[in-house]
């Protein structure tokens, strides 16, 4: 089975400071797709980044930075210098290659930056 | 270029009646899946679907929810009878492939609300 966890449900800061947000998975895949969605306060679903299991370079995208490590089956995802335009619900999820095409989704964090 | 449309945004329900969502993917896609999230909670697979075939059912209610995506015209996703516990945000998204590293790009979700 797969699974996604993002332990931290609501993470609170103040304007520039940086915020990791966690996401930990599980899959039996050995070849498997990460991704980051933003879900602002209107409630549509933004994609951020997808990252295929067998790329594990970091990446990074303005003040937005992804650590991936398949050791750790972790994906984290970093915004420097936050804004508070950067306020959302944060979900990471998963897709394998086996069969089914549906996205796994964690419970998703809720970021709120703080002016 | 048109994203994934959806419509209507909102919708009301009394109990017992019935419910249709409607999705429009991006303009070549041919892959639709729809996911649904309740309050608070991150989204959850319900069923994926190419030109007239369901694929992927297995996140579905077994009674009272049905889906298609007719050769013309839009995905619909049906929900008979409804409960309360159906009162949800319902999202639709497409993708051009079902295959490889691609990404699921969403619609702006209709959020039903069951009275």
């Amino acid at each position: 089975a797969q699974k996604v966890t993002q332990a931290q449900t609501e993470i609170s800061v103040v304007e520039k400071e940086d915020v990791t947000l966690d996401c930990v998975y599980e899959t039996r895949d050995t070849t498997y797709y990460l991704f980051w969605y933003k879900q602002p306060p209107s409630g549509e679903l933004v994609f951020l980044i997808r990252r295929n299991s067998f790329d594990e370079q970091n990446e990074i995208s303005g003040r937005y930075s992804w650590n991936f490590q398949k050791s750790t089956s972790s994906f984290n995802f970093t915004i420097t210098a936050s804004q508070v335009v950067d306020s959302a619900v944060y979900f990471c999820a998963l897709r394998g290659i086996q069969g089914a095409q549906k996205l796994v989704f964690g419970q998703g964090t809720r970021l709120t930056i703080n002016p | 270029n048109a994203g994934v449309m959806q419509n209507p945004r909102h919708l009301v329900r009394r109990r017992g009646q019935e419910a249709r969502l409607r999705c429009s993917p991006v303009k070549g896609h041919s892959h639709v899946y729809w996911y649904r999230q309740l309050p608070e909670e991150g989204l959850k697979f319900m069923v994926y679907l190419q030109k007239e075939n369901i694929i992927d059912e297995s996140g579905m209610p077994k009674e009272r929810f049905s889906a298609e995506f007719p050769k013309e015209g839009p995905s619909i996703l049906r929900i008979q009878q409804v409960v309360r516990g159906d009162s949800a945000a319902y999202f639709c998204a497409s993708s051009p492939t079902a295959s490889g590293p691609y990404e699921q790009y969403f619609g702006p979700g209709t959020r039903l609300t069951v009275t």
